[in-house]
Formats: structure tokens, sequence, C-alpha cells
């Protein structure tokens, strides 16, 4: 593929709800990660994959979120009951190991 | 925990002005380092790497970075703006051997006047 790829780009959805959104990355890369870009709060992130190995989940703001990469390719997060201060944009990068990311266009949530 | 501080939120400049944003880190260990610029309306792009070597980078478009040990810092640079650089500019740090986490600054949003 040309580039990453995420979906949907905009999602409008109501408080409580749960939602998923994925990421194609680029064919190949190994390594795979999600951010969240809040206005003024920079890049905040959420879970890294890395092939096999086990995922870094260490900046999951709480238990409502979760993510899971299939086959090593294609990667969803999931965010459950959701709240208003998820309201964000969600990115998802994907690289080589130890090299440069690059990102998708990102998908905006809006919880209301 | 690894950080990066990008001290300066907003930055507005002429045309042909010089551009420098500071970028700092907060870990004493090997460090890879990145500066991303988002265009408005379009995805974060690398503007340029550093990993080892020459601390003198060179990236896309005349910009450059410094990496500077002693001070923790990597400052974009440019020696003369263009209307066209409008953008947020992100700084990123990876800690090696410590994972591939990628740290973010919180972002510089530059705006160049015509």
């Amino acid at each position: 593929g040309a580039g990453v790829s995420q979906s949907p780009s905009n999602k409008v959805t109501e408080k409580g709800k749960d939602v998923e959104l994925r990421c194609d990355p680029i064919s190949g890369h190994t390594a795979l990660y999600w951010y969240r870009q809040s206005l003024g709060q920079g890049l905040e992130f959420l879970i890294y994959f890395q092939g096999n190995s086990a995922p870094d989940k260490s900046g999951l703001p709480s238990d409502r979120f979760s993510a899971e990469r299939t086959g090593g390719s294609v990667s969803t997060l999931t965010i459950q009951r959701t709240q208003q201060e998820d309201s964000a944009v969600y990115l998802c990068a994907s690289g080589q190991a130890y090299t440069e990311a690059f990102f998708g266009q990102g998908t905006r949530l809006t919880v209301v | 925990a690894q950080s990066v501080s990008q001290h300066n939120h907003h930055v507005i400049l002429s045309e042909a002005a010089s551009l420098e944003l500071g970028c700092n880190y907060s870990y004493g260990g090997t460090v890879n380092l990145f500066w991303y610029v988002q265009y408005p309306g379009q995805h974060l792009q690398l503007l340029l790497k550093y990993f080892s070597g020459d601390p003198l980078v060179k990236g896309i478009k005349g910009f450059e970075a410094e990496f500077i040990k002693s001070k923790f810092s990597f400052n974009l640079r440019k020696p003369s703006v263009q209307w066209s650089d409008t953008a947020e500019y992100f700084c990123a740090v990876r800690l090696t051997g410590g994972g591939n986490k990628l740290t973010f600054g919180t972002g510089t949003q530059l705006k160049v006047e015509l």
C-alpha cells in the first residue's frame, strides 16, 4: 500500500457507546503505534506493537481502551463506554523496528 | 520516564526570518531524535532524523537540526522561512535499548506571515 490507512476518518458517537478504529499499516512494517492528539496536548502515546513481541500498553489511559493487531498487520483500537474526554484525533503509525514512523491521516473521534 | 519539552508553543515570523525551535529531552542514555511536521489538514511527516554520526542533520525543505548531547537538545533551524512553512512542528525521541516507543513533545505552532 502507499501509506498508512486509517478508518473511519471521522466518527461521531454517543457517550457510553463502544467504538472501533482501524489501522492498515504499510506492508512489511513490523512496528505499529497508536497515539492520541488533542488540541494543545501534543501526541500522547497509547500502545506499541513490534512483531510478535508483547505490546507496550503503558500509554493506555484506562481499561476502557484496548488494541489488537491481527496477523502482524491490521490493528484495531477499541474504546468501550466512550466519554466526552475521549474526543480527539487518534493517529496510527507504522515503521520498521528502530527507524522512523510513518503516520496515517488519523480518525477524528467526537463523543457527544 | 523520558519526556520531551518544546518550550515555544506558538511562533510567528515574517517571511525570510530565521527560525529556531527548541527541543530538550530528559533521558541520559542513547537516543534517536526526530522532527516531524504537520501542515494544515495533512498527516504528520518526517522532516529529519538523527541516529548517530554528524550531530548536524539536514532534512527536507532546507531544515536542519543540531544534536547537542551535553545539553540534551535537538533544536530545529531554518535560515529563511517561507509562508509555506506554516505548520505545527513536533520533536520526538526514542530511547534506544528501551523498547521502540517514540515520545513526542507538545508541538510548536509556527505561523509565517507575508
